[in-house]
């Protein structure tokens, strides 16, 4: 079974300043797709950004950006120019290309965002 | 386009009742996918309707059962309550049950307390 781990259970960063949030996942599958979601105090799940395992290219979205290592199986989030909306939880998830749109998720990390 | 909603809101039941929550799809999405999100945790996949039938399920026992419609909203019902089935409850909608470009988008959750 895939598990997915986020270290970091709470994280903190000053308003404009960068900040990454960590992922590691384990599997035994070579083709799969992994999400960052971010979920606000109230508590609709967001999808900020996806990457296909197959693509060695790490995925953009405007100010949100990925470090995808495959063979470290780790997939981390920045998060550049932070402005205060971004304070949330942030989801890593699994989903793996035979298992239907289930997704694995890790634990989460809650997101500060200082002014 | 109209996203994914969820109702009711909130619920309180005692040990013993049995629940029905509900979700609408995002419009043109064929495939919905429920998950339970304890406080502090990240979601845990119950199931998966696909185009009405059962396409997958998570380590959940059989008294969560669901339904999928022909307009492609679900029901999750749980039968016999537990105090440990308290819980935020979020439906996710998506189109392609596992395709590629499969990408679930959340609703705002049902949030269940059990007393």
């Amino acid at each position: 079974a895939q598990t997915v781990t986020q270290s970091q259970p709470e994280m903190s960063v000053q308003e404009a300043e960068t900040v990454t949030l960590s992922c590691t996942y384990d599997t035994s599958e070579s083709d799969y797709y992994l999400f960052w979601y971010k979920q606000p105090p109230s508590r609709q799940m967001i999808l900020v950004i996806r990457q296909e395992a197959y693509k060695q290219q790490n995925a953009t979205e405007n100010r949100f950006s990925v470090n995808f290592q495959k063979a470290a199986k780790s997939f981390s989030l920045k998060i550049s120019d932070s402005q205060l909306g971004d304070a949330a939880m942030y989801f890593c998830a699994y989903r793996s290309r035979t298992s239907g749109s289930r997704l694995t998720f890790g634990e989460g990390t809650q997101l500060t965002v200082n002014p | 386009e109209t996203g994914v909603t969820q109702s009711p809101t909130h619920l309180i039941k005692t040990r013993g009742q049995q629940v029905t929550l509900r979700c609408s799809s995002q419009s043109g999405h064929n495939t919905v996918s429920w998950y339970q999100q304890a406080l502090g945790q990240g979601p845990q996949f119950i199931f998966q309707y696909y185009r009405e039938e059962e396409n997958g399920r998570g380590n959940f026992p059989p008294r969560f059962s669901g339904l999928q419609f022909p307009n492609y909203s679900s029901e999750l019902n749980v039968n016999a309550l537990e105090l440990d089935d308290s819980a935020l409850y979020l439906c996710a909608s998506s189109l392609g049950a596992g395709t590629p470009t499969d990408t679930q988008y959340f609703g705002p959750g049902t949030r269940l307390t059990v007393l």
